[in-house]
């Protein structure tokens, strides 16, 4: 069974600081997604990252792919109330036939004080 | 749009009772999952299916069971509930078309078992 560690559980942090989620694991993904989810409801993909050492961006938020894609990191800068929500990463098994069965880290709650 | 709906969305179970939750997706995925959420652990695979007729166990379906008769349903039912049973459901839809799938959840439907 493959296991993804994410880290911090909680985060509680004042508008305008930046946050790094990180998610690790010791086996290798083909992919790796993000999703958020809010109370209430089913989590939504933010982003998908497949090889190793991608960077991608969205908006105010960064995300990068381990170069052994084993590891991901989500960064925000100058955070909002409105990125407060559950953030989870989520990886897919490298090496034959997965069916897109995903590992989910233990998720991220983030608060943000205006 | 549609997408993932689940029924129903709460529901109180007596330990020993039996339930069906209801899943259907209108965007023509063949890919389905039924997930499970507790708090602090992240989601867990329970059953998934790449197909009408085809279903596989996940990481934790002792105590469930699904079946695939369509491509646009796949209910989960639940046999003489138990209280680790207590959880939120997720069902979940893919289309895979380019090998690394964003999933689409639905809203969840929330169970308790007393």
């Amino acid at each position: 069974t493959q296991l993804l560690e994410q880290s911090p559980q909680f985060l509680s942090i004042q508008e305008g600081e930046n946050l790094t989620v990180y998610c690790n694991s010791s086996s290798v993904f083909s992919s790796l997604q993000w999703y958020r989810q809010e109370p209430g409801e089913g989590p939504v993909l933010l982003v998908t990252v497949v090889t190793g050492g991608e960077v991608k961006k969205l908006k105010r938020l960064t995300f990068q792919f381990g170069d052994a894609r084993k590891d991901s990191s989500l960064h925000i800068t100058a955070a909002q109330p409105g990125d407060t929500g559950l953030y989870l990463c989520a990886g897919e098994e490298a090496g034959g036939t997965s069916y897109g069965k995903l590992t989910f880290g233990q998720g991220t709650i983030l608060t943000v004080h205006p | 749009n549609a997408g993932v709906t689940q029924t129903p969305k709460f529901r109180i179970l007596k330990i020993g009772q039996s339930m069906t939750l209801q899943c259907a997706q209108d965007m023509n995925h063949n890919y389905m999952y039924w997930y499970r959420q507790d708090p602090g652990m992240g989601l867990k695979l329970i059953y998934y299916s790449v197909g009408a007729g085809i279903t596989d166990k996940g990481e934790v379906p002792n105590g469930y069971n699904v079946s695939r008769s369509t491509t646009e349903d796949f209910p989960l039912r639940l046999e003489l509930a138990a209280p680790s049973q207590t959880s939120v459901y997720f069902c979940a839809s893919s289309s895979r078309r380019d090998n690394t799938g964003e999933l689409f959840f639905g809203e969840g439907s929330r169970l308790t078992v007393l």
